[in-house]
């Protein structure tokens, strides 16, 4: 089992609509988690990070869920703009502050 | 205030040639990270850096070196460049202190080696 798993998608949905992605780790000891936003051939940034109680910014909420190992990225009202890779990543601990990255989910919203 | 800069953003190399990746952070970060890009494969981490005059090997560590001299720079050597190190490159930094453990990447180099 890889140790941070995505669905590829890619997700294809209209303006306007609500998308839901998952993303579960293996790590149990997993202290941190966040979803990074990749645009097509540019650099990942840091959408959000995902705290134990849930957290929201705007259109998007994040959720973990810890006893079954996942978290979540809810996207309300989607927006063209919003097109994109969205990854997933886990921070397992150390001092050597490794983050473990998933493969990403892709995220197409049409006209 | 520039974050994290990466020279060069492109660069092609004829297999066995030699060149360096420079990653630059003005942050004061005391983490600094190597990855490449490849489609389907992900980021995968090349090497990193907890500190200034500190290395460490990541995951596909082969055909690469890096030098922490400076802390605010961190440089990825190719010593023989070989066609499976066409890839983008990108290079991150991380701070210390609690709460939002994110990275900062460099907007990346695209390599091809032919």
């Amino acid at each position: 089992r890889k140790e941070v798993e995505q669905d590829p998608g890619p997700f294809n949905v209209p303006e306007g609509a609500t998308v839901a992605f998952n993303c579960t780790y293996s790590n149990s000891a997993s202290q941190s988690f966040f979803w990074y936003r990749q645009d097509c051939r540019k650099e990942p940034k840091l959408l959000m990070s995902v705290y134990s109680s849930g957290n929201e910014d705007g259109r998007f909420t994040a959720q973990l869920n810890r006893a079954s190992q996942y978290i979540s990225l809810l996207i309300r009202d989607s927006k063209l703009s919003d097109s994109a890779t969205y990854l997933c990543v886990v921070n397992i601990g150390g001092n050597n502050r490794k983050l473990i990255w998933g493969l990403g989910t892709s995220l197409a919203v049409n006209p | 205030n520039a974050g994290v800069t990466q020279t060069p953003k492109f660069r092609v190399l004829k297999t066995g040639q030699s060149m360096t990746l420079l990653c630059a952070q003005d942050m004061n970060h005391e983490y600094m990270y190597w990855y490449r890009q490849d489609p389907g494969m992900g980021l995968r981490l090349i090497h990193y850096s907890v500190g200034e005059g500190t290395t460490a090997k990541g995951e596909v560590p082969d055909g690469y070196n890096v030098s922490r001299l400076k802390k605010q720079n961190f440089l990825l050597g190719l010593e023989s460049a070989a066609p499976s190190q066409t890839s983008v490159y990108f290079c991150a930094s991380a701070g210390q202190g609690a709460g939002n453990y994110g990275y900062t990447f460099g907007s990346g180099t695209r390599l091809t080696v032919v």
